[in-house]
């Protein structure tokens, strides 16, 4: 299996408060993805990262920032949690073009 | 724009019987194409994936596509279900994207397996 882990794999939270969510990978990989997971809409990407401080925006980017300080981690930030982003959260990772993505276990998100 | 779409969020078989689960694409630029399945509560595992070589793609579990240009279509089969492939199964594709990877998911089927 792929060294991905992410952390937290469930939170609960307030509307209003910030969230972040890390994704951490052994495997070096140059491409990192953030998707989010709804029923009826499957997984939509969210953010994406092709290296150390490039990052750039998916389909449903707003209300979600990103940053990238190290090749191993991704973070992505929920700046005030609103209700809408109750989800399940996956991060991603490719060596880039059609390799194949692979996907960490999840971050089950309650936001009340 | 491009889209993914799965026909059917619930396809249900008799153990034994053949596995269909239906992809449909939209593009103007050629495609590619994967198939993952999810297993409860674990992330999603790449089952196989059309990459322009072969239209006729074989995966893990069995599992088998074919990519069709004429009926924009990459539909997921199996002549033979098991029980432990009752899963959510995504279709998803690449398109035009260089070499960011980006995926384009479709809605997800589940599968049962009835005994």
């Amino acid at each position: 299996d792929a060294g991905i882990t992410q952390s937290p794999r469930h939170k609960v939270t307030e509307t209003g408060t910030p969230v972040t969510l890390r994704c951490h990978q052994t495997e070096n990989h140059r491409y990192m993805y953030w998707y989010r997971q709804d029923p009826g809409h499957g997984l939509r990407l969210i953010h994406y990262s092709y290296g150390v401080k490039d990052t750039d925006k998916g389909e449903v980017s707003d209300g979600y920032s990103v940053s990238r300080s190290k090749t191993e981690d991704f973070l992505l930030t929920l700046e005030s949690a609103t209700s809408s982003q109750t989800s399940v959260y996956f991060c991603a990772i490719s060596t880039g073009g059609v390799e194949t993505q692979y996907f960490g276990p999840g971050t089950r998100l309650l936001v009340l | 724009a491009q889209s993914v779409t799965q026909l059917g969020s619930h396809v249900s078989v008799s153990e034994g019987a053949l596995v269909l689960l239906r992809c449909n694409y939209s593009s103007s630029v050629p495609p590619y194409l994967f198939w993952y399945v999810q297993y409860p509560n674990q992330g999603l595992q790449l089952l196989l994936k059309y990459t322009s070589a072969a239209t006729l793609v074989k995966g893990i579990n069995g599992f088998e596509a074919e990519f069709k240009k004429s009926e924009t279509s990459f539909h997921l089969t199996k002549p033979s279900a098991h029980m432990s492939d009752a899963a959510e199964y995504f279709c998803a594709g690449s398109f035009g994207s260089s070499n960011t990877g980006k995926l384009i998911f479709g809605q997800g089927t589940t599968l049962q397996v009835k005994p």
